[in-house]
């Protein structure tokens, strides 16, 4: 385990549902990060926190609304999914600024299947 | 075009065999590369981490390199076992900004018995 958690593991949702990803890290960063990954793509940044403020949204749809409470949760919302939204959304951490050393941990993700 | 790009795409060993794995990049400053495991439905896990002042990591089995000159960078993978069934990602970060990481696809192993 890394440190990371995110729930659920695995959603199905229909076009008109609404839900939300949820991710918790236990290391202490102060960033974290929201992830697309489709198949054989690299993975797609969607947002970024730091220190509870977003600092980055990479022109995503607004369906897609993250939140982050305080540095150790972070959630995204879902609403009019489409089915090209289906992929494994990734959670991680990091701790900015850490110069050389400065690495991301993963959470196991999401698996979204959007009908 | 992405900044990072893996070879092969996929490929197929035999249990016990030896295999590498390359990354090319153009990221340029670069503060390190960093070799990640992926299995399948699961995030990645960081295998090996590199500044652009070394050469060569190793963790266990896995060995990667660095040519900072060239932008290239290897894994290599000694004696596998069916558990290195996985995709490897191979991920740069930008110097003098946080958060900022650039991936390749992945290179997606299969070893078989």
């Amino acid at each position: 385990e890394t440190g990371v958690t995110q729930t659920p593991r695995h959603l199905v949702m229909g076009m008109t549902n609404k839900k939300s990803l949820k991710c918790e890290q236990h290391l202490g960063h102060n960033a974290m990060y929201w992830y697309k990954q489709s198949a054989k793509k690299p993975l797609e940044l969607m947002f970024v926190y730091n220190f509870k403020e977003q600092t980055e949204n990479n022109s995503v749809p607004s369906r897609f609304s993250p939140e982050c409470p305080n540095s150790s949760h972070l959630f995204l919302h879902l609403h009019t999914l489409q089915p090209e939204d289906s992929a494994l959304y990734l959670c991680a951490s990091s701790q900015p600024w850490a110069q050389l050393q400065e690495t991301q941990y993963f959470g196991p993700g999401t698996r979204l299947l959007v009908l | 075009k992405n900044q990072v790009e893996q070879s092969p795409q996929s490929l197929i060993i035999l249990e016990g065999k030896n295999c590498t794995l390359q990354c090319n990049y153009t990221v340029s400053p670069f503060s390190n590369l960093r070799w990640y495991k992926q299995d399948t439905g699961r995030g990645p896990v960081s295998l090996t981490i590199m500044t652009f002042s070394e050469n060569t990591k190793s963790n266990g089995r896995y060995t990667a390199t660095l040519d900072a000159d060239t932008k290239q960078s290897s894994l290599h993978i000694t004696a596998s076992q069916l558990s290195d069934s996985a995709s490897y990602i191979c991920v740069v970060s930008v110097t003098d900004s946080w958060g900022k990481f650039q991936f390749g696809a992945g290179t997606q192993v299969v070893v078989t018995p």
